[in-house]
């Protein structure tokens, strides 16, 4: 019965390093989203997985940002190169169906990776 | 770009009283959500209405829709300490398009 986790929780990186950030979402969920929360604002799509395949990727702010899903289940958000406008708290979501599936709208949120960039 | 314009940004009420808060969005919509984020314990979904809905109801929560006007608010009735935390509507097309938020402080 565990929910969605992200790990680490907290992330003090250099400018110009690279960053992994890890998602695990809940069991069996098709749907995986990642969210980009600035301080102060309300979270901004990044990019959305449907099992293994990246369906959507219009959110990532540039190409310096990568995500990854290789077996359907366990999600990484790669920043390489990281700038101080990366800092902010990456959220990740999940869901039991497919985008299509237009009645399983719920997404389960984990708790988030705060990273802050100096 | 943010979907979703709540208001007011921040409310501080006494414990007992009822908060109420506003949410404005650009496009048509399929759904709307309100989510609850506070430090212990992340993004909430708290709840849903469809777009030929025009209040629902939730425990102490209550929400209502006006897709003419795009906007919805949202109401919390009898406040707890708590219900501290902001508050965010959320627009839905497979992926949720957040507001900024509106900050609630419950005054014990």
């Amino acid at each position: 019965g565990a929910g969605v986790s992200q790990s680490p929780r907290y992330k003090v990186a250099k400018r110009g390093q690279d960053v992994a950030l890890r998602c695990d979402p809940i069991s069996g969920h098709v749907s995986l989203f990642w969210y980009q929360q600035a301080l102060g604002q309300g979270p901004e799509f990044l990019t959305y997985f449907q099992n293994e395949a990246q369906l959507d990727k219009s959110g990532l702010p540039s190409d310096r940002f990568f995500a990854e899903r290789p077996e359907g289940s366990v999600s990484t958000l790669k920043i390489q190169r990281t700038q101080q406008e990366d800092s902010a708290v990456y959220l990740c979501a999940s869901s039991l169906a497919e985008r299509s599936d237009s009645y399983q709208e719920t997404q389960y949120f984990g708790p988030g990776t705060r990273l802050l960039v100096l | 770009s943010q979907q979703g314009e709540e208001d007011p940004q921040a409310l501080s009420i006494q414990e007992g009283e009822n908060a109420t808060m506003n949410c404005s969005y650009k496009t048509s919509i399929n759904n709307l959500q309100w989510y609850r984020q506070n430090s212990g314990r992340g993004l909430v979904h708290l709840i849903l209405i469809r777009s030929n809905e025009r209040e629902k109801h939730s425990g102490r929560l209550r929400v209502t829709l006006d897709t003419s006007k795009k906007s919805s608010s949202l109401l919390i009735t009898a406040s707890r300490a708590a219900d501290t935390a902001s508050y965010f509507c959320a627009t839905y097309d497979y992926k949720l398009s957040f507001g900024a938020g509106t900050t609630v402080t419950v005054r014990a």
